[in-house]
C-alpha cells in the first residue's frame, strides 16, 4: 500500500497563476484533510472532507477550493496564487466519517512545497 | 493565546539522555495526538491517547485530563530521534472525522 500520496512534491508559481494539488489514499478511508504548515504557526486545517461528496471549511479556507473526486482522491486548488500561500501543504486521511466523532489516527502524505513569487 | 502550547520550542540533548516534551491545552478535548515530523518533512502519528499512559519502545506518552497537560518522554535518546514533535488535540465538540488543532512543535536535536 502506498498510503497517502501527493503530487507535485515541489512547485513554483507566479502571483495570479492557478494550480491544483493532488492527493490520493489507498486505505479506503472516509475522511481526508488538507493542511498548510508555516514556520511558527503549526499545521492549520484548510478544508476537510468527511465522506465522498462532502467538503467543509477548516481554519484557513480563503483562497482555496477543494474537490472530493471520489473516495480515494481529494484535490486542493489555488485559483489565483498569492505570495501568502507560499507554504508546505500536507494531505491526510483517517478512517472516520461524517457519522462518527471518534478520535482517530491520521495518516499524512509527504507534503508539497509551494513557492509563490 | 494558542489553544495548544508546547514547551520547549527547541531542545538539544546528548545521546542517552532522558527527554521530556510538554503539551498544554486550554480546551476540552476528546483525545490528544503526538506526531513526529522527520527532517525530510514526513509526518507520522506516534500516539493517540485520551487518558493515562501509552508506551511504544523508548517512547512514553502521558496525559492528565484534569490538568489539561500531556508529556512525551523519550528514554535513552539517540540521534535518530532528532525530529520535530507535534502535539495535536481533538476538541470534544468536533464531529465528523477527526479534526485536530496543532501545537507549533518542538524541535529536538540529539547529538552523538
Amino acid at each position: 500500500n502506498a498510503g497517502v500520496t501527493q503530487t507535485p512534491k515541489f512547485q513554483v508559481l507566479k502571483t495570479g497563476q492557478s494550480m491544483t494539488l493532488q492527493c490520493a489514499q489507498d486505505m479506503n478511508h472516509n475522511s481526508m484533510y488538507w493542511y498548510r504548515q508555516d514556520p511558527g504557526m503549526g499545521l492549520r486545517l484548510i478544508y476537510y472532507s468527511a465522506s465522498e461528496g462532502t467538503t467543509d471549511k477548516g481554519e484557513v479556507p480563503n483562497g482555496y477550493n477543494v474537490s472530493r473526486l471520489n473516495k480515494r482522491e481529494f484535490s486542493l486548488r489555488l485559483e489565483s496564487a498569492a505570495p501568502s500561500q507560499t507554504s508546505v501543504y500536507f494531505c491526510a486521511s483517517s478512517e472516520g466519517s461524517e457519522w462518527t466523532s471518534l478520535a482517530e489516527t491520521q495518516y499524512f502524505g509527504p507534503g508539497t512545497r509551494l513557492l509563490v513569487l | 493565546k494558542n489553544e495548544v502550547e508546547q514547551s520547549p520550542q527547541n531542545l538539544t540533548a546528548q545521546e542517552g539522555e532522558f527527554i521530556t516534551i510538554n503539551c498544554s491545552y486550554s480546551v476540552g478535548i476528546s483525545a490528544l495526538h503526538w506526531l513526529q515530523q522527520h527532517p525530510g518533512g514526513g509526518i507520522v502519528s506516534l500516539f493517540m491517547l485520551s487518558s493515562g499512559k501509552k508506551k511504544h519502545g523508548r517512547l512514553i506518552a502521558t496525559i492528565n485530563i484534569q490538568e489539561k497537560h500531556s508529556s512525551l518522554h523519550i528514554t535513552a535518546s539517540h540521534p535518530r530521534d532528532s525530529a520535530v514533535y507535534i502535539c495535536a488535540v481533538m476538541r470534544w465538540w468536533e464531529t465528523s472525522g477527526s479534526r485536530l488543532t496543532f501545537g507549533e512543535g518542538t524541535q529536538l536535536t540529539v547529538n552523538p
